[in-house]
């Protein structure tokens, strides 16, 4: 069974700041992960899907590894700023109909 | 911007009624799903939807759920006999092919009291 896991739980970083959210699997059979972005009582905002025969996939300052091999992706966030502040969650895709997602990164940024 | 859109925003209703909750995928996707997020809980996987019928559902989509695309546009969720552990925000998602990304409406805030 699937299970994902997200470390840390909460983060607490000064603006401008660079930083990586860690993203771990326990199966490696998957079809691709992608990384979300959800404010407080809000929906998910997709920020980057990347396909399991990838490596990386970047979009401005984001740039998401994976290492299928070793179960795990990372989320690397440069310059970061408060508005960057949100809850993360990495989702992986076993098979492209279901979904499994981790229980997220709550960051802050600090003015 | 194509977006997927969820209505209503939020909806209570009394335990043991129906509910019926509707979206709007993006136009030209094929796959469609229901998540729920129970207040700070992860996000689960309920059921995804291709070509008419359900491809693939979870434990928690029993007998009490169904979903249905009645047109060309809508895709509802019904939950026929609400539970207070219904509680919880649903989303929609749709995507356009199985490796492509999935786009999530804002929510709809079921309260069951």
């Amino acid at each position: 069974k699937q299970e994902v896991t997200q470390i840390p739980a909460a983060l607490s970083v000064p603006e401008g700041e660079n930083l990586v959210l860690n993203c771990s699997f326990t199966d490696s059979a998957i079809y691709n992960l992608q990384w979300f972005r959800q404010d407080p009582g809000k929906g998910l905002t997709s920020l980057l899907l990347i396909q399991s025969s990838q490596r990386e996939q970047t979009s401005g300052r984001l740039n998401a590894s994976l290492d299928k091999s070793s179960g795990r992706s990372t989320l690397y966030i440069a310059a970061s700023q408060p508005g960057d502040s949100a809850t993360y969650l990495c989702a992986v895709s076993t098979g492209g109909f279901k979904t499994i997602f981790g229980a997220g990164t709550r960051l802050f940024v600090k003015a | 911007e194509p977006e997927v859109t969820q209505t209503p925003s939020h909806q209570v209703t009394q335990m043991g009624q129906e509910v019926i909750l509707r979206c709007v995928p993006i136009s030209n996707h094929l796959y469609f799903y229901w998540y729920r997020q129970i207040l700070g809980q992860k996000v689960e996987f309920l059921v995804s939807f291709y070509n008419n019928e359900i491809s693939e559902k979870s434990e928690i989509f029993d007998d009490q759920f169904s979903v249905e695309r009645p047109d060309g546009s809508n895709f509802t969720l019904k939950i026929r006999s609400t539970k207070l552990e219904d509680s919880a925000m649903y989303f929609c998602a749709s995507r356009s092919g199985l490796n492509t990304e999935a786009f999530f409406g804002q929510g709809t805030r079921l309260t069951v009291v």
